[in-house]
């Protein structure tokens, strides 16, 4: 069975810092995708970013990139110039590629509480 | 287009009592996956239900049910609660199975609905 693990429970910056969320993930499989959730206080899940395994390349999206390091199973998250709705809870998810087993989706972390402080 | 709709928000019960929590998918949407988020475990993967078949099930006792309608609506269900039980549950919706959307990125969540039991 896949893990994941976020060893951050809590996280606090300032305004306009760069601040890295780390993830990291246990499985066997070669074919699978990673994920970076927000939950803002409104609690609804937003994806974020989406990190396909069998690219080497990082992914990024605007001011939100990844540090993928798949031999060391790593999936940090980098959030550069952050801004005061960047405050939420951050998931780090998995999710094995077809045709492999892991019907019942994504697994997540457990999360980081991310907190912007002006 | 209307995103996914959960209700109610907030309740309360007491232990021993039942409860009923609706989700509404975005439309077109087939397929709703029920979730539970407690800060000691995380998001877990309760059920999935998909033109009115409930395909997979996570590692939850039989007290948690479920049943989606054909408008694809579905509600969940908690008998007999127990203090544990007291969690935020989330829906999300998607077109297609909640494996493939999860693959794709193409899951929606709803705000959630906050159960405590006393």
């Amino acid at each position: 069975a896949q893990t994941v693990t976020q060893s951050q429970p809590e996280m606090s910056v300032q305004e306009a810092e760069t601040v890295t969320l780390s993830c990291t993930y246990d499985t066997s499989e070669s074919n699978y995708y990673l994920f970076w959730y927000k939950q803002p206080p409104s609690r609804q899940m937003i994806l974020v970013i989406r990190q396909e395994a069998y690219k080497q390349q990082n992914a990024t999206e605007n001011r939100f990139s990844v540090n993928f390091q798949k031999a060391a199973k790593s999936f940090s998250l980098k959030i550069s110039d952050s801004q005061l709705g960047d405050t939420a809870m951050y998931f780090c998810a998995f999710i094995e590629g077809l045709p492999g087993g892991g019907a019942d989706g994504l697994t997540f972390g457990k999360g980081t509480h991310l907190i912007i402080q002006p | 287009k209307a995103g996914v709709t959960q209700t109610p928000r907030y309740l309360i019960k007491t232990r021993g009592q039942q409860v009923t929590l609706s989700c509404s998918p975005i439309s077109g949407h087939r397929s709703v996956s029920w979730y539970q988020q407690t800060p000691g475990q995380g998001l877990q993967f309760l059920f999935e239900y998909f033109s009115e078949t409930q395909r997979n099930k996570g590692n939850f006792p039989g007290r948690f049910s479920g049943r989606q309608f054909s408008n694809s609506r579905s509600e969940m269900n908690v008998s007999t609660l127990e203090l544990g039980d007291s969690a935020l549950y989330l829906c999300a919706s998607s077109l297609t199975s909640v494996r493939v959307a999860g693959i794709t990125g193409e899951l929606f969540f709803g705000e959630g609905s906050r159960l405590t039991v006393l």
